[in-house]
């Protein structure tokens, strides 16, 4: 069975302090590694796609890593704009969520 | 509009009613998906269309009932919920199949409280 686990499940950060989210996974035959990011009330925004190991994507403060067991998302110098709750998906047969990272970034 | 749209964004229903939720996407995508964001647990994937054919049903219990009339459209039937069936229910659409390595993009959601 596909398994995603997420830590931590929640961190407060000072404006500017960078920090990382994990990401592990045990699934059979990946084909994608997905993060998104969730506002309170709304649906998962997407943020990136990551196919194999050794792939890093960036966006803004973002960037997303990948190894063969666990994903990393670096936040660098943290705004309060990107507190929220960022998922982790892994696609195999279907797709399998973590239970979220909620970050707080305080000014 | 593009995007995924989902009316109503909130919706309060007594355990005898029957409502339904819509979904709509603009983004010319094959596949539609429901799923249910509960507190403290992960997105559960209930229904899967494809091509508008249904491909996954993840056990659902029949009280939630799909309909997808065409590959825009997608609607989740509702009627006697239970007070347990409250949360946030998601669409999705991806434009491969499920099973592909294809993100998903997701609507608002509907907030739904069963009383």
């Amino acid at each position: 069975e596909d398994q995603v686990t997420q830590s931590p499940e929640a961190l407060r950060l000072q404006e500017g302090e960078s920090s990382s989210l994990n990401c592990s996974y045990t699934v059979s035959g990946l084909r994608g590694l997905f993060w998104y990011r969730q506002d309170p009330g709304k649906g998962p925004e997407f943020l990136f796609t990551l196919y194999s190991a050794g792939e890093e994507k960036e966006k803004e403060r973002l960037k997303a890593t990948l190894t063969k067991k666990e994903s990393f998302l670096h936040i660098t110098a943290p705004k309060p704009e990107d507190s929220a709750t960022y998922l982790c998906a892994v696609q195999a047969g279907q797709l399998t969520f973590g239970k979220g990272t909620k970050l707080s970034v305080i000014p | 509009e593009t995007g995924v749209t989902q009316t109503p964004r909130h919706l309060v229903m007594g355990m005898t009613n029957k409502k339904s939720l819509k979904c709509e996407q603009h983004l010319g995508h094959n596949a539609m998906y429901w799923y249910k964001q509960s507190a403290k647990k992960p997105l559960e994937l209930m229904f899967v269309y494809s091509l508008e054919e249904r491909v996954e049903n993840n056990s659902v219990p029949s009280r939630f009932s799909p309909e997808c009339p065409n590959s825009s459209h997608l609607f989740l039937h509702l009627h006697t919920l239970q007070p347990e069936d409250s949360a946030l229910y998601l669409c999705a659409s991806s434009q491969d199949p499920p099973g592909t390595d294809t993100e998903a993009f997701f609507g608002q959601g509907t907030r739904l409280t069963v009383v």
